[in-house]
């Protein structure tokens, strides 16, 4: 079946500019996460939602991201005001629940380049 | 506080020859370990996991990877490695939050080049 899927694949913007970076996960997966992963590192939590609610944002850096999933499937990831330091791979995982013992399942990531 | 180190940052090793990449975490309570593979322009993908029991488990592609709870170790091993392996190797503790949903560290990863 299909797995996880992000786009774009790639994004390059300007310092200051909005982005929005989307995620489908695998159907009828109730868990989405997102994670950040910087240029030599391991990938690092933003926020985690379960259906349609972010119950878990404490990875979010700071109040320029933001992240939604309205019908509790696809989710977007939206930041606000790029920065350089904003740079990275963000990848998108979901699991058929938020418990028990399925691991996550990863998306290819969205590589955002901020000039 | 929880944290997953991965000393190694790069391993090279000839095709054929045994492999082990190591991994430490530090975590109060029993945790629950990972392993996942990330080859270049592909998404990550899970070697193994390890919850309870057998501390030996038992993965994909011929990998396998032992739990030592007194050397708080979770090291991944493969007797043999192909070409096909080069990839990066991430290995990842999941401390289960409050509401019982997965909150996972990663290491930063150890890059794992092959030579015929």
């Amino acid at each position: 079946g299909a797995g996880v899927s992000q786009t774009p694949s790639n994004k390059v913007t300007e310092k200051g500019k909005y982005v929005e970076l989307r995620c489908d996960p695998i159907s009828g997966h109730t868990a989405l996460y997102w994670y950040r992963q910087s240029l030599g590192q391991g990938p690092e939590f933003l926020i985690y939602f379960q259906g349609t609610g972010a119950a878990d944002d404490s990875g979010l850096p700071n109040d320029r991201f933001f992240a939604v999933r309205p019908e509790g499937s696809v989710s977007t990831l939206k930041i606000q005001r790029t920065e350089r330091g904003d740079s990275a791979v963000y990848l998108c995982a979901s699991s058929p629940e938020a418990g028990g013992r399925d691991e996550q399942f990863f998306g290819p990531g969205t590589r955002l380049t901020v000039l | 506080a929880q944290s997953v180190t991965q000393p190694d940052i790069h391993i090279t090793v000839s095709e054929g020859a045994s492999l082990e990449l190591r991994c430490n975490y530090s975590y109060g309570a029993t945790p629950y370990l990972f392993w996942y593979v990330q080859s270049p322009g592909q998404g990550l993908q899970l070697l193994l996991k390890y919850f309870s029991g057998d501390t030996l488990v038992q993965g994909i592609k011929g990998f396998e990877a032992e739990f030592k709870r007194s050397q708080s170790s979770f090291n991944l091993r493969k007797p043999s490695v192909h070409w096909s392996d080069a990839a990066e190797y991430f290995c990842a503790v999941d401390r289960r939050a409050v509401g019982g949903y997965q909150k996972v560290t990663f290491g930063t990863g150890t890059k794992l080049q092959v030579i015929p």
